[in-house]
């Protein structure tokens, strides 16, 4: 059975940094075909991509937030860690870190989500 | 702004089918048959309904089914249960190598 779990600070300071770590089981973050993502949905509103790391290494980011936001890996754990910079009220959010099934070159599937982390930026 | 758009609510009656679209362009919805949606409880996780426009995963009941035409997909979901209540998500590969989200449909079942 895959689960992930979503483990970080839920209060940052604005312009500190934000590491979040996605803690997971029943897969290994290093097998074929497989990939972490983290989406974040601030309070009442919609979900947002944030980016994804696959099975290679390859890692992929929103063009909106690539220059604040990196997602690394740390094999020996199967733990998947985003950090993000300089943080500001408006990042507050519920970060959910997200299974990916990589089917094919152009096929893939969002199919297990942790239960999210909700994570408030305030002075 | 978000990247898709979707009507922001909808509604239904037990036992009728409704019908949610996401409206995107040619560099996501219309150009790439990769758009999925997600069914979101109140305080929950979202769930995976239909992946790669009309496909559904194992357990999703068949009540629910997608589509896509030109730039706008849709989710139709046939004889409407209480249960079925929940936001909607609809998402994107968007040209290159980016997901986009659309704004979340409220579905209210009368």
């Amino acid at each position: 059975q895959i689960t992930l779990r979503e483990s970080g600070p839920t209060l940052v300071k604005p312009k500190q940094i934000l590491t979040l770590t996605c803690s997971v089981s029943g897969f290994s973050i290093t097998s074929t075909g497989v990939g972490v993502a983290w989406v974040r949905q601030p309070p009442g509103k919609a979900l947002e991509w944030l980016a994804h790391i696959y099975w290679n290494e390859n890692k992929l980011y929103s063009p909106s937030l690539q220059n604040k936001i990196t997602i690394s890996r740390d094999t020996a754990r199967n733990q998947v860690v985003l950090t993000m910079t300089s943080v500001d009220p408006v990042d507050t959010a519920t970060y959910f870190c997200v299974h990916m099934d990589v089917l094919s070159l152009t096929s893939l599937r969002f199919d297990s989500w942790g239960r999210g982390i909700l994570v408030n930026v305030a002075s | 702004q978000p990247a898709l758009t979707q009507p922001a609510a909808v509604s239904g009656s037990p036992g009728q089918s409704i019908t949610i679209s996401c409206t995107g362009t040619n560099s996501d919805v219309g150009g790439y048959n990769r758009v999925s949606w997600f069914q979101q409880h109140p305080g929950g996780a979202p769930k995976l309904i239909i992946y790669d426009v009309n496909n559904r995963p194992s357990g999703v009941s068949g009540r629910f089914s997608g589509s896509k035409s030109g730039n706008t997909a849709s989710l139709t979901i046939f004889g409407l249960q209480p249960e079925d209540e929940a936001h909607y998500y609809c998402a994107s590969y968007r040209h290159i190598n980016t997901w986009v989200f659309g704004g979340g449909t409220k579905l209210t079942v009368l």
